[in-house]
């Protein structure tokens, strides 16, 4: 069974930092793409970043560019997203999802999401 | 990319058919996925390519549409779909719709 479990949020300070790992099983991590969607609470769904099945590209959303950094381990099929200088309006779920790259793309599965709580 | 779905919001009946409608500020030819999210649960993916419905997704739920103007049907609606669905286009940097909010 295809599966991805985040791990490492909780409760963070303003201008603080937290990382967050997404642990992969069931598939072969290395030959797919990788990326965090996060939802803020009563808010929509908004894509933050993307890393390439290699690694070698990474690519974020202006929200959040400058500040957090997408990394990945094939060797420990780990996903994982360092955040710094945090911010209030960082506060949401964190969802770990893996992209398939076919005909077109999509995002499939997602994993059960990581809360992170920005507040002093 | 902009993504506009509508309505916000819809209270319908079981076995009602359901249709939610998603319009790209660009052409974003057929790269545009929907997902039903329930509350407290991960996302799921039900459409992909605008058409493809997902292995082991209802046939109820269907998907249309290419360049800026797409929709989701769900023929029959079912209390199991009480949820909120979201577009997102992947024509370039992803970016989701602001979601539909089924209420039964």
């Amino acid at each position: 069974e295809v599966e991805l479990v985040e791990s490492g949020g909780g409760l963070a300070q303003p201008g603080g930092s937290l990382r967050l790992s997404c642990a992969a099983s069931g598939f072969t991590f290395s030959n797919y793409a990788m990326n965090w969607v996060r939802q803020a609470p009563g808010k929509g769904l908004e894509w933050i970043s993307y890393i390439t099945a290699s690694g070698r590209t990474t690519n974020y959303a202006d929200s959040v560019k400058g500040r957090f950094t997408i990394s990945r381990d094939n060797a420990k099929e780990s996903l994982y997203l360092q955040m710094q200088s945090l911010r209030v309006e960082d506060t949401a779920i964190y969802y770990c999802v893996r992209e398939v790259q076919l005909q077109s793309n999509w995002f499939d599965p997602w994993g059960q999401g990581s809360l992170v709580t920005v507040s002093s | 990319i902009q993504m506009t779905q509508s309505p916000s919001s819809l209270s319908a009946s079981v076995g009602d058919r359901v249709t939610i409608t998603c319009r790209a500020g660009q052409s974003i030819n057929s790269y545009l996925n929907w997902y039903q999210h329930r509350s407290g649960k991960a996302p799921k993916l039900l459409i992909y390519g605008a058409s493809n419905l997902q292995s082991g997704v209802p046939s109820r739920f269907s998907g249309s549409g290419s360049g800026t103007h797409f929709t989701l049907t769900i023929s029959s609606l079912q209390p199991e779909d009480f949820a909120t669905y979201y577009c997102q286009q992947t024509y370039n940097n992803p970016t989701f719709g602001q979601g539909t909010t089924v209420e039964i």
